[in-house]
């Protein structure tokens, strides 16, 4: 079974400040989502990361994946109030001859960027 | 908008009745999947159809759920004989190949 663990699960911070949040998993997976929501909203897909050492960077925010560790962060550069949102990462469990489509999530990390 | 569609959003029923939801992806997507969140929680993965053929069930999907993909387009999510643990944001994506599911609006269901 596949389990997906974020660390923190809710971070308040300061604009302008950097901080990671981490998300391991259990067993092999090929590839990790990020995904963010807004209150009441649904997910909004940010980085799909598919193989070891991949890094991808969108604006203040950038996502890495090491498979060897089953670890993937997501990195806040210079934190602006509209980062504000709760960050699931998600993993997909393999097994032999493929992939299972259904994603694992992580419960989520709570994020509040304080002016 | 070329995003997945939900229907309803909101849906309050007694407990006992059946509900139906309906969700309708991207259109040239071939993969659905029908996640459902409860409040506090990230996704938990029920369902998932390419095209037409409904491909994995999770073990959260008992037998009083059930989806269909029936032209490998649109696709329902039934719940009969709801209970008042079944309530909880249900969730349709959808994909092309590999390349990262979208998620639409979600259906929240009330169970009074």
């Amino acid at each position: 079974e596949l389990k997906v663990e974020q660390n923190p699960l809710f971070l308040s911070m300061q604009e302008g400040k950097n901080y990671t949040i981490y998300c391991n998993y259990s067993t092999t997976s090929d590839r990790l989502y990020w995904y963010r929501q807004d209150p009441g909203k649904s997910l909004e897909s940010l980085f799909v990361l598919l193989s070891n050492g991949a890094v991808k960077q969108e604006g203040r925010l950038m996502a890495s994946l090491d498979t060897k560790a089953r670890l993937s962060t997501l990195h806040i550069t210079a934190a602006v109030h509209d980062l504000s949102a709760t960050y699931f990462c998600a993993a997909r469990l393999m097994y032999s001859g493929g992939g299972a489509d259904g994603l694992t999530f992580g419960k989520g990390t709570h994020l509040i960027i304080q002016p | 908008d070329t995003g997945v569609s939900q229907d309803p959003r909101h849906k309050i029923t007694k407990r006992g009745q059946n509900v139906t939801f309906r969700c309708d992806p991207i259109s040239e997507h071939n993969r659905l999947y029908w996640y459902r969140q409860t409040l506090g929680q990230g996704p938990e993965f029920l369902t998932y159809f390419q095209n037409e053929a409904q491909l994995e069930k999770s073990r959260l999907l008992s037998d009083r759920f059930s989806a269909e993909r029936p032209k490998g387009s649109f696709s329902t999510l039934e719940i009969q004989r709801t209970e008042q643990g079944d309530s909880a944001m249900y969730l349709c994506a959808s994909s092309l190949v590999e390349n990262g599911q979208y998620f639409g609006p979600g259906t929240r269901l009330t169970v009074t």
